[in-house]
């Protein structure tokens, strides 16, 4: 069975802090993908990133970075210098390979105070 | 990219009433459709898979009677909460996987979500 999970339940930072998410995953497939996605108040998922199980580049886009661990099973996201525009709950998700069902970690809410 | 709409975006009803959400690919064709739930504060639930043409896959503790998914067009599928009660009260979200032309996605595209409050 897969399973994700998010340690932090809520984190909350000043204004151009640097904040990282943290990730775990289990799974016993050797091909999946990991996602995150953020979740405004509005509701709607956000995607943010995908890695497949055979990159463990490291990848950033602007202020986020993501550090894709295999061996320690982990994918962690970082957000640098943040915004409060950045306030909301951030997913991470696990998918099987074939684009099967995704399981998805209980979420950890960023309160980013000005 | 791929986009994925829902409809309604809110819906408030009675108990005992049924409410049908529906959840369209725009862009591409939606061979398999999920559909999650999330109640408040807490993570997306996967309540179903539907492959079009075929019965929907219920996740344990799901009820098929309750909840009834029609996957019948590679476009389109819906989700039916039948006799809602209070309880049914949630964010229900769809998302799609599937092909546009040559191109096979491998993930999944999420909608924006149907708000349901049962009275």
């Amino acid at each position: 069975a897969q399973k994700v999970t998010q340690a932090q339940t809520e984190i909350s930072v000043v204004e151009k802090e640097d904040v990282t998410l943290d990730c775990v995953y289990e799974t016993r497939d050797t091909t999946y993908y990991l996602f995150w996605y953020k979740q405004p108040p509005s509701g709607e998922l956000v995607f943010l990133i995908r890695r497949n199980s055979f990159d463990e580049q490291n990848e950033i886009s602007g202020r986020y970075s993501w550090n894709f661990q295999k061996s320690t099973s982990s994918f962690n996201f970082t957000i640098t210098a943040s915004q409060v525009v950045d306030s909301a709950v951030y997913f991470c998700a696990l998918s099987e390979f074939n684009a099967g069902k995704s399981t998805f970690g209980d979420g950890t809410t960023l309160t980013v105070k000005p | 990219g791929a986009v994925v709409s829902q409809h309604p975006s809110w819906v408030i009803c009675k108990s005992g009433t049924s409410v049908k959400i529906e959840c369209r690919s725009l862009d591409f064709q939606a061979t398999t459709m999920f559909w999650y739930r999330q109640f408040p504060k807490q993570s997306l639930m996967l309540m179903a898979t539907s492959n079009e043409g075929s019965k929907a896959t219920y996740e344990q503790g799901v009820e098929k009677d309750k909840f009834l998914i029609n996957h019948a067009s590679l476009t389109l599928s819906t989700l039916t909460v039948t006799s809602a009660h209070p309880e049914d009260s949630s964010f229900y979200i769809c998302s799609a996987t599937g092909t546009s032309g040559r191109l096979s996605y491998n993930e999944q595209f999420f909608g924006p979500g149907t708000r349901l409050t049962v009275l």
